[in-house]
């Protein structure tokens, strides 16, 4: 059973940059797809992006185009969402997701989630 | 992007209850579809994938239907641990694959 686990809360200045990481135990997502969702307080899941570690290959929504970067360190099974120019919208739980494979993207393992607060 | 719309945003129900939640896409997306429950400050947890495959251990009082633009998650009959937001996902050829906007479904 595939467990992921996420780094810590963070607090950040509006302007500034967030990276959070996740990390497989239990198995390699190295040949799965990993999904970053976000959470607002008190609003739905929003699909923010993909990384296929095996294919290096990358996938964002348009939402954060340009402002957010999933990466993965195939070696330490390891991924990694860093979000720039942060705003107070971007307060949020964030969660990585994963299932086996990577020709479905659906969310079977998730981690614990990371709480990010933006404030001045 | 392919939207999701999911019916009704909100309703009570009371336990022992058959129970419906729909899902709409905006185009065509064949089965490839998920269904989650979140319980308030817990992590989502998928219940089916595929429209009506169920995941291993949840309760076979759970089950989902449909394919193409329009998909239903049913719970037969409602237990007091049912009560949470349920969301739809899409996973459909390319990205994003974009969530439902939930349902939270409440104790009459």
């Amino acid at each position: 059973q595939m467990q992921l686990l996420q780094s810590g809360a963070e607090v950040k200045k509006p302007g500034s940059s967030v990276k959070v990481s996740c990390q497989a135990s239990g198995g390699t997502f190295n040949n799965n797809a990993v999904t970053w969702v976000r959470q607002a307080p008190g609003q739905g899941l929003e699909w923010m992006g993909r990384i296929i570690p095996l294919l290096d290959i990358t996938n964002y929504a348009q939402n954060f185009q340009g402002r957010v970067t999933i990466t993965a360190n195939r070696s330490t099974g390891t991924a990694y969402m860093e979000l720039t120019s942060l705003r107070s919208e971007d307060t949020a739980m964030y969660y990585c997701a994963t299932v086996e494979g990577y020709s479905s993207s659906y969310c079977r393992y998730w981690g614990q989630g990371t709480l990010v607060t933006v404030s001045s | 992007a392919i939207r999701m719309t999911q019916s009704p945003p909100s309703f009570s129900a009371s336990t022992g209850d058959r129970v419906t939640i729909t899902c709409r896409a905006s185009q065509g997306i064949s089965t490839y579809l998920a269904w989650y429950q979140q319980k308030p400050g817990k992590v989502p947890k998928l219940l089916i994938y595929a429209a009506s495959t169920l995941e291993s251990g949840v309760p076979s009082r759970f089950s989902g239907s449909g394919s193409g633009t329009d998909f239903t998650l049913t719970i037969s009959s409602l237990k007091s641990e049912d009560f949470a937001t349920y969301y739809c996902q899409q996973y459909y050829s390319y990205p994003p694959f974009t969530f439902g906007q939930g349902t939270k479904l409440e104790i009459k």
